[in-house]
Parts: structure tokens; sequence; C-alpha cells
């Protein structure tokens, strides 16, 4: 079953429009923690921001935000005043600790974002 | 600060020959992490290490790949021999310990078996 799922393949959005790229997650285990990557056309994969599951407050990074809704299973990025770079790949990707040891990531599809002039 | 270099960035060659890609990680990170991205299966984790030590290599597809980490600075992915279906982007990464750490990734290297 997929753990991490993005529907949105693509997005369009005008510079300086707010965009939301949407997540949702499957985990039963009470501790995990959300990432939200972006992968430019260059290639490189940069991470933009993290939520924990027993954080209180939804996580802010300059313009990134999180709408983080624990009972819905949701971990929207939220772009604000969009600039003509953050045209990208954007991933969101989820730790679960396992058992024991550390826990890796499991990534979603991605979402296209073009932000058009 | 130095991010994660990986080398080569890109490489072409022939199905049958050994491909090495190397990395080196974030100095001071005790986890290193090696993916495969592709269009028809996204990014994979292959391999992780922690304080050099091999932790999960489940990811890993064939007998083919090979991994090591001889010290913290250094790590190499090893494809030997490589075919056709082993074209994609692999990336290497680093994280300082586990839980809320992010992973920081290199550059990637585009990987061409003709």
């Amino acid at each position: 079953a997929q753990k991490i799922t993005q529907t949105q393949p693509g997005m369009f959005v005008q510079e300086k429009e707010a965009v939301t790229l949407d997540c949702t997650y499957d985990t039963s285990d009470p501790s995990y923690g959300l990432f939200w990557y972006k992968q430019p056309s260059s290639g490189e994969m940069i991470f933009l921001i993290y939520q924990g599951s027993y954080d209180q407050q939804n996580a802010t990074e300059g313009r990134y935000s999180l709408n983080f809704q624990k009972a819905r299973k949701s971990a929207n990025l939220v772009i604000s005043a969009s600039q003509l770079g953050d045209s990208a790949m954007y991933f969101c990707a989820m730790r679960e600790p396992p058992g024991s040891g550390y826990s890796t990531l499991t990534f979603g599809k991605g979402t296209m974002l073009l932000v058009s002039p | 600060d130095a991010g994660v270099i990986q080398s080569p960035r890109h490489e072409v060659t022939e199905m049958g020959q050994e491909v090495t890609l190397r990395c080196k990680p974030i100095s001071g990170h005790d986890y290193l992490f090696w993916y495969r991205q592709t269009m028809m299966r996204g990014l994979e984790l292959l391999i992780y290490f922690n304080n050099n030590v091999p932790i999960d290599d489940s990811g890993m597809p064939e007998d083919r790949f090979s991994a090591k980490m001889p010290n913290a600075s250094f790590s190499t992915l090893k494809i030997q021999p490589s075919e056709p279906r082993d074209s994609a982007v692999y990336f290497c990464a680093s994280s300082f310990g586990g839980g809320n750490q992010p992973q920081h990734f290199g550059d990637g290297t585009r990987l061409s078996i003709l």
C-alpha cells in the first residue's frame, strides 16, 4: 500500500499567488515525521520543511508552511507569494520509526509546480 | 559549509562495464544513504549506513550492486556488470542522527548505460 500519496501530478500558479500542494500519508505508528523536498530542473534535492507528529504547531520556514491535519493524515505544503524560481518538482516524504534503530524516508511520487509570470 | 559531494555528475558507459559512483557526506554526519531515482519507480532507497556500517541493504536490486563506506568521509556504490535498466539518477544523502533530522542530498549522478 502506498504510504505517501501526492494526488496532483502538476499544478499551475501565477506569480505572487499562494499555492497548496497536497500530501496524505498512511501510518499506524503515533510517532512519525513528515518532510518536504524541492527538486528543480537542475536535479538537486533541497530540504524545505519538517513536521513532527507530536508538534503542536504547524511548521513554517519563510514562505513555506505546512498545513498539518493529523486526523485526516494530511500534510499539505503551502507556498505563499509564489516566485518563478519556485517552479520545480515537490516531494512529500515520511519517516516512521521501525521497531528499533533509525528509520528511513518513504517518498511520494511528487507534484510538478509551474509558476507563470 | 560544504554539502554532500557526489562524483561524477554524469556517467555514460556501455553495458557490461563496471560503474563506480562516489560520495562524500557532510562532515560530522553519521548516516549515509544511497537512492536511485527513475521516472517509473520514483525515489528508492538502496542502502544506508550508520557510522560506516551498512544497516539496511534490502533496497539493493541485485547482487550486481554493492556499496561500501571505508571511512566517515567516503562511500562508493558500484555496479558490476552494468545493464541498460540501471540507467537512472543516483543520489547520496547524509544526516546527523535520526528522528527529525533532514537528509541532505548531493546533486546526484546521472547514469546512462548504453
